[in-house]
C-alpha cells in the first residue's frame, strides 16, 4: 500500500478555505486517495475519494495532481466545527473489504474565529 | 435514523473482568468492522465480518473476541487475556464490494481501573 505524508497540524481563519495537502509518491495504478476526518472523541467520518480526476460533494473538494503523486483536500469556507484531524488513505477499493485501512497521524486542523 | 450505535458509551473495568460491547446497525451493510484507538494513534483493526456467522482476524486480534449471528450486530468482547485494553473502540461498517467508503459508530470508550 501506498505510503502517504500529510504535515501533522494547520490553522485556518473560519470562513477561509482549509488546503490540506497529501503526498502519495508511490501511489499505484489502481489505488484510490480516500479522506477522512475525525473530530475530538468521535468515530471518523467518511470525507470524499478519488482516482485520478477531482471530484466534489458537499463536503469538499479532492484535487489530484496529473502524476497522482499527491492530492489536495479542500474545505471551501471553513468553520469552527471543521476543527478535527484529518486523514489521507491510499487504498485499492476492493481492500476495504478487509477493512485494513491504515490510519497514520494525520493533519489537525485548527479552525480560528 | 439510520446508522450505527455503539454502546456504552464509557465503560468501566476491573482487571481480570471480561466486557462487551454492543454494535448495532441499521444500514443493511454486510460488512462489519472493530477498531481500536489509543491517544494520538491512528486505528487499528481487530476483527472485521463480511457476512453473518463468518469473521476473520484483524491486526490485533489476540484478547479479542466477536460474533456475528445477526446482520445487524456485531458485538465485541474484551477478554482478562487482552494486556493493555483501555482504549477507544470504534464499530464500523462497509457496504462491501468496491466501495471504500465505511461508516463509523460514535465509539466506546473503556478504562480498566
Amino acid at each position: 500500500d501506498a505510503k502517504t505524508t500529510q504535515p501533522p497540524s494547520m490553522d485556518c481563519a473560519e470562513g477561509r478555505a482549509a488546503n490540506l495537502p497529501c503526498n502519495h509518491s508511490t501511489i499505484s495504478g489502481n489505488e484510490y486517495v480516500y479522506w477522512y476526518r475525525q473530530i475530538h472523541s468521535q468515530g471518523p467520518q467518511y470525507i470524499i475519494h478519488g482516482l485520478k480526476n477531482n471530484e466534489t460533494n458537499e463536503m469538499a473538494s479532492l484535487i489530484i495532481t496529473e502524476d497522482r503523486k499527491s492530492s489536495t483536500l479542500i474545505l471551501p469556507h471553513a468553520t469552527l466545527r471543521d476543527t478535527a484531524v484529518y486523514y489521507c488513505i491510499v487504498r485499492v477499493a476492493t481492500s476495504f473489504n478487509t477493512g485494513k485501512l491504515i490510519f497514520g497521524q494525520g493533519t489537525t486542523l485548527q479552525v480560528k474565529p | 435514523d439510520g446508522g450505527i450505535t455503539q454502546s456504552p458509551k464509557y465503560l468501566f473495568r476491573k482487571e481480570g473482568q471480561n466486557v462487551t460491547l454492543s454494535c448495532e446497525q441499521n444500514l443493511n451493510h454486510d460488512a462489519m468492522y472493530w477498531y481500536r484507538q489509543d491517544p494520538g494513534q491512528g486505528l487499528r483493526l481487530i476483527y472485521y465480518s463480511q457476512i453473518v456467522n463468518d469473521f476473520q482476524k484483524g491486526d490485533i486480534a489476540e484478547g479479542y473476541s466477536v460474533s456475528r449471528e445477526k446482520k445487524e450486530s456485531f458485538p465485541l468482547t474484551v477478554t482478562s487475556a487482552q494486556k493493555n485494553p483501555t482504549a477507544f473502540y470504534l464499530c464500523a461498517t462497509g457496504k462491501g464490494g468496491n466501495t471504500g467508503e465505511l461508516f463509523f459508530g460514535e465509539g466506546s470508550r473503556l478504562t480498566v481501573l
